[in-house]
Order: C-alpha cells, then sequence, then structure tokens
C-alpha cells in the first residue's frame, strides 16, 4: 500500500524559531511536493524536487527552503517561524518524469501554529 | 483582533442522490485536469482524471465532464454515500509540467 509519512500531526512553535517538517515515501517515487493549505486558498505549492539533491521553487517559496539528500525523504525548513507560516502543510510524492500528469500521493499533513 | 477566513463553496445532498460538483478552470492551454477528494483529517487522495482530448470519463461511481468551450469541469457522484462527505479539489496541469494548478475546493455535506 501507497505510503507518504510526516514526521508530526500538529506542531506548536514560536516566531523566530527554526522549524523541520519531515516526509518520508516509501514507494520509491522520483517527485515529491510540500504544499501549504489554507482554507479556501486550495493548495499552494511550496517547493518541489523531481531527484535527489534537485529542488525547484513553488508558488510561495519565500520564508522556506527544502532538503532532498535521499530519495525517499524531502525535509521543508522554515528558517524563521512567522505567524503567517501557520498552515497546514502537505508532503506528496509522484512516479516517473510525467511532472504534474502523474498521481500525486499525499500525506495526512502536519498543521503548524506559529505563535 | 479576528481573523476572517475565506469559506469554502459547500454542497448539501441527501444521502442516495446524485451529486454535482463543478470547477471553473483558468488556463486554455491546460490539457490534463485531475480530481482528488480530501477527508477530514487526512491529506487529498486522487479520485479521476481527464485528458483534454476527452469530454467524459467515468469511473467506480464517479464521472468527470469536461466542456473546453466555457473551461469548465465537473465531477458527477453517482447515489451519493456518507462516505463521500469530503472537500473535493479540482486541478489543472500544462504540458506535464510538474506543477498542478489547484481550486480552492467544494465541501460536500450528505444529508441523512
Amino acid at each position: 500500500d501507497v505510503k507518504v509519512t510526516q514526521s508530526s500531526r500538529y506542531l506548536v512553535k514560536r516566531t523566530g524559531e527554526k522549524v523541520f517538517l519531515e516526509c518520508v515515501q516509501d514507494m520509491d517515487h522520483e517527485n515529491m511536493f510540500w504544499y501549504r493549505q489554507d482554507p479556501g486558498l486550495g493548495l499552494r505549492l511550496i517547493y518541489f524536487s523531481y531527484d535527489v539533491k534537485m529542488k525547484e521553487k513553488g508558488d510561495i517559496p519565500e520564508g522556506y527552503s527544502v532538503s532532498r539528500e535521499k530519495k525517499e525523504r524531502f525535509s521543508l525548513i522554515l528558517e524563521s517561524a512567522s505567524t503567517n507560516q501557520t498552515s497546514m502543510y502537505l508532503c506528496a510524492s509522484s512516479d516517473s518524469g510525467r511532472g504534474g500528469t502523474d498521481t500525486q500521493y499525499f500525506g495526512p499533513g502536519t498543521r503548524l501554529t506559529v505563535l | 483582533g479576528e481573523s476572517v477566513g475565506l469559506h469554502l463553496p459547500t454542497l448539501s445532498v441527501q444521502e442516495g442522490d446524485n451529486s454535482i460538483i463543478n470547477c471553473a478552470y483558468s488556463n486554455s492551454a491546460s490539457d490534463y485536469f485531475i480530481w482528488y477528494k480530501q477527508e477530514s483529517g487526512k491529506g487529498p487522495q486522487f479520485i479521476i482524471d481527464i485528458r483534454s482530448n476527452m469530454d467524459k470519463r467515468q469511473g467506480q461511481r464517479v464521472t468527470v465532464l469536461l466542456n473546453k468551450t466555457v473551461k469548465h469541469l465537473s465531477l458527477q457522484i453517482a447515489a451519493t454515500q456518507p462516505g463521500d462527505s469530503a472537500v473535493y479539489f479540482c486541478a489543472e496541469n500544462i504540458d506535464s509540467n510538474y506543477q498542478l494548478i489547484w481550486g480552492a475546493g467544494t465541501k460536500l455535506i450528505i444529508k441523512p
């Protein structure tokens, strides 16, 4: 069964803290994605990676960075958390090189609150 | 002060009736469309997809219709069940670009 796991379901951090969100997939997928989800705004792509050590900016990369040292793991880093980064963060992975036409499999999400 | 969030469009349907969820997409160059379902507390899950060279595609209890003339996509769910309660997202893609363009979502509520 397809599995994408995220390190935390709920996280509370303080303004200015460095925050790490971890995502692991067990499907040997090439592509991995980080989205944030806010009510009424759908899913907005932060960063994606189509190969180990490769990363591409999505629509809203400001204030975030990513790391993909191993194929199965994609980390999202908030260098200095701010209250406007309070959101639901979703990780996804997909197979092969057909970009957006490959089915994306999502993790359960991490609800981050920045105080 | 109090923050005001954006409200999701909501569709209420009687259990057993058919549901139709609509989506207007933005880019006439989009050539691939997908519907995802997100249940409470879970990540989105793929339901069905359609390419722009098709008008209709059927799955198990679901049908997607594509009208390229008016840039409109719809998801039809037959004989709606309580387990269909979720937020439904449409997404579009251009030229197999890695980025999907996501709609805001529609919340489907099933009335018993």
